[in-house]
């Protein structure tokens, strides 16, 4: 079972910022979160992945909760090539070398729409 | 160019034949992973391997198969006793101890007539 918890869909108008949710209340210490989105009728593809801190890179942004219990990717500007299915995902990190718990589990996620 | 390759992109099979999907990764990558995904649906596991010679079953492993005796190349086969085989099939490798970051091929949708 996912460990995770998505809205189905959301909506974004292009080159407006965009904020996918994600709620994960089991989160253990050595769970990441990591995002993959899907275009589509394409493999799913890495966006970034974060342990505490928020983290940026050139697609995106993550910006985890205290708590841990939730996190939040964030797009700075919505273009029509963002549309996809994003997945929010915990990974254990100490299973990096091995074990069928190190593998990722991917739920439903959210298809984001763009709006031109 | 690195990356994964998927052979078909789209391939169409017989009720009550083997049909084998290839997949190919030239990342030098150790791990290699098969996933299913059916219409509106997350990604399920059907195998993993972490090293060559070597694979394990994932969570819908019934009725496929698949063997890893090169490190780039890891095919699966969908048998003719699994029951519902039309889906989008999956490749993916990762390299192991990098937060196991996946890089996933185009895909090969496979529909049973």
């Amino acid at each position: 079972d996912a460990k995770t918890t998505q809205p189905n869909s959301m909506e974004s108008n292009e080159e407006e910022p965009v904020h996918l949710p994600c709620n994960h209340s089991t989160i253990s210490g050595t769970d990441y979160i990591h995002w993959y989105r899907q275009l589509p009728s394409q493999g799913p593809e890495y966006v970034i992945h974060g342990l505490t801190s928020n983290v940026n890179n050139r697609m995106a942004s993550l910006a985890i909760a205290e708590d841990r219990k939730s996190s939040t990717l964030i797009l700075h500007r919505a273009t029509l090539r963002d549309a996809a299915v994003y997945y929010c995902i915990l990974r254990d990190v100490r299973f990096d070398y091995g074990g069928s718990q190190g593998n990722l589990i991917f739920g439903k996620g959210t298809k984001l729409s763009v709006k031109p | 160019d690195g990356g994964i390759t998927q052979s078909p992109k789209y391939l169409f099979r017989k009720e009550g034949q083997n049909v084998t999907l290839s997949c190919e990764q030239n990342l030098n990558h150790d791990a290699m992973y098969w996933y299913r995904q059916d219409p509106g649906q997350g990604l399920r596991l059907i195998y993993y391997s972490q090293i060559v010679n070597d694979f394990q079953k994932g969570d819908i492993a019934e009725g496929y198969s698949v063997s890893r005796e090169k490190k780039e190349s890891f095919p699966l086969t969908v048998t003719s006793a699994q029951k519902n085989p039309t889906a989008f099939y999956l490749c993916a490798s990762s390299v192991q101890g990098t937060y196991n970051e996946q890089f996933f091929g185009p895909g090969t949708r496979l529909t049973v007539l």
